[in-house]
C-alpha cells in the first residue's frame, strides 16, 4: 500500500463543534484529495490540491474547508459539523493528473456527528 | 455535471457463477477507472481504459470500454469468495480535473 495515513481513524462529535481530519503521505505525491462516502452515493469528491496552498472545490464542497501548507499533508475542516456531514472520509493521492493517474487511497476516517 | 451511474447496485452470486457490473456516463470521458473495495477496507485501483472499443483482462476480469467512450464494464468469470467487495467505476472528463464515481456494485459470493 502507499504511505498514507489518515488521522484519527474514527471520531464522533457533537453538532456546531469543528473538526479537522488530516491526511498525511510519504510518496511526494503532488495531487491530493478528499472523498466521502455514502450508501448508494460511491466516492463523492469534496475538496482536492494540486500543489502546496493550491486547491479547488470537488462536487460536494459546501460545509468543507481545507489547506495544503506542506506536499505531505492536506487537511479537511469541518467549521461548524452537522449531522448530514456524517460519512466516512477518504484522503486519495495521485502523481500525475492526466494518463497513469491511479488514485491510492489512505485507510478511511468514520465521522459520526451526534 | 457529469453523471455516472452502475448498475446493479447489489448482486448475490453462487461461487463459480459469472458476474457483471456496468457503467454508464452521461458525458464522453477521457478515460474510465475500474478500483475495488473490500468490505471495511478502502478502495484499490484495478485498472485504466483509455482507447474506444479497449478490453483488457486480469485474469478471470475482463474490462471493456465501450465505441463512444461513455460507457463500461468488468466481467468476472466463475466468481470467487475472494472476489467479494465494492466495484467502483470512475471515469474522467476531457478536462482531465477530476474523477466522478459510479455508486458502485456491492458482489457478495455464497460459498
Amino acid at each position: 500500500d502507499a504511505g498514507i495515513t489518515q488521522s484519527p481513524r474514527h471520531k464522533v462529535t457533537e453538532t456546531g463543534t469543528p473538526v479537522t481530519l488530516r491526511c498525511h503521505q510519504t510518496e511526494n505525491h503532488r495531487y491530493m484529495y478528499w472523498y466521502r462516502q455514502d450508501p448508494g452515493h460511491g466516492l463523492r469528491l469534496i475538496h482536492y490540491s494540486y500543489g502546496v496552498k493550491d486547491t479547488d472545490k470537488g462536487e460536494v464542497s459546501d460545509g468543507y474547508s481545507v489547506s495544503r501548507s506542506k506536499t505531505e499533508d492536506f487537511l479537511l475542516t469541518l467549521e461548524s459539523a452537522t449531522s448530514s456531514q456524517t460519512s466516512v472520509y477518504f484522503c486519495a493521492i495521485s502523481d500525475r493528473q492526466g494518463l497513469g493517474n491511479e488514485q491510492f487511497f489512505g485507510p478511511g476516517t468514520r465521522l459520526t456527528v451526534l | 455535471g457529469q453523471q455516472v451511474m452502475q448498475i446493479p447496485q447489489y448482486q448475490h452470486v453462487q461461487e463459480g457463477e459469472d458476474f457483471t457490473t456496468y457503467c454508464n456516463s452521461s458525458t464522453t470521458l477521457s478515460n474510465i477507472q475500474w478500483y475495488k473495495q473490500r468490505p471495511g477496507g478502502h478502495p484499490v485501483f484495478l485498472i485504466q481504459l483509455v482507447k474506444s472499443g479497449e478490453v483488457k483482462k486480469q485474469k478471470r476480469l475482463t474490462f471493456q470500454f465501450g465505441e463512444a467512450k461513455k460507457n463500461s464494464s468488468l466481467h468476472i468469470t466463475a466468481t470467487q469468495t475472494t472476489d467479494v467487495g465494492t466495484y467502483f467505476c470512475a471515469g474522467r472528463n476531457n478536462a482531465g480535473n477530476m474523477l466522478t464515481f459510479g455508486g458502485g456494485t456491492r458482489l457478495m459470493v455464497k460459498p
